[in-house]
């Protein structure tokens, strides 16, 4: 199984400042079909995870233009330019190239 | 608009199946691949299988021996039934939508098994 590994386990942040996600997965997540399936979820407290990026940069419908998304084959990062309240919660990374489909652990973005 | 509603037991026992009902509605069964996935505080967030678009399955071969998953698609509902259920398959359990990936998901049920 393709093992996805984020850090940190923990973001303190500031409002307003800039936070930057790391995932980092045991092989390569390009698709034979080219594509890289890579994607981003929010999950909020008390809340199912909500879609943010897929296929490593395309935000979902709704999704703020300050996340972004980038990386290649095994190396991935989720930017937030400026952190806004409602951004604080848990980001995991999934992959979906290959079967089984796997999380990563996730991030805690908090604030100082 | 699109929904999704988990409806299932709260407290299983050991060794007993678990039965899971996710209930949609503004949407096809018929159009979307249908996935279950569990969040548990051992493992943390865990894909489970997924039913297609046409009916048939395809499981994480970490529950493949004691998972099923099906349909009705009359009634806009499907179906996640496990068996053999450990103390360490207490958790909340999702259905979601699979648009490449999950774009919606219910708010899931939570499971314990317990005696």
């Amino acid at each position: 199984d393709v093992v996805m590994t984020q850090t940190p386990l923990s973001l303190p942040i500031s409002l307003g400042d800039q936070a930057s996600f790391s995932c980092r997965s045991s092989q390569s997540l390009l698709h034979s079909n080219g594509n890289t399936y890579l994607a981003w979820y929010l999950q909020k407290s008390g809340l199912s995870p909500q879609i943010l990026i897929y296929r490593i940069s395309n935000r979902f419908s709704g999704v703020p233009d300050r996340f972004s998304g980038s990386g290649s084959g095994t190396d991935f990062t989720l930017k937030i330019s400026r952190v806004e309240p409602e951004d604080l919660g848990v980001y995991y990374c999934l992959q979906h190239t290959h079967l089984p489909y796997t999380f990563g652990a996730g991030t805690k973005l908090e604030l100082k | 608009q699109v929904q999704l509603k988990e409806t299932g037991p709260g407290l299983v026992q050991p060794t007993q199946t678990l039965s899971i009902t996710c209930t949609v509605s503004g949407f096809s069964l018929t159009s979307y691949y249908m996935q279950w996935v569990r969040q548990t505080p051992g493992k943390g967030l865990e894909w489970m299988g997924f039913i297609r678009s046409g009916g048939s399955t395809e499981y994480n071969s970490e529950f493949k021996s004691r998972l099923s998953i099906s349909r009705d698609t009359s009634k806009n509902q499907v179906f996640l039934k496990m068996n053999s259920l450990k103390t360490e398959d207490t958790g909340v359990y999702y259905c979601a939508r699979w648009n490449n990936p999950f774009d919606y998901w219910g708010q899931g049920v939570m499971v314990t098994v317990s005696s």
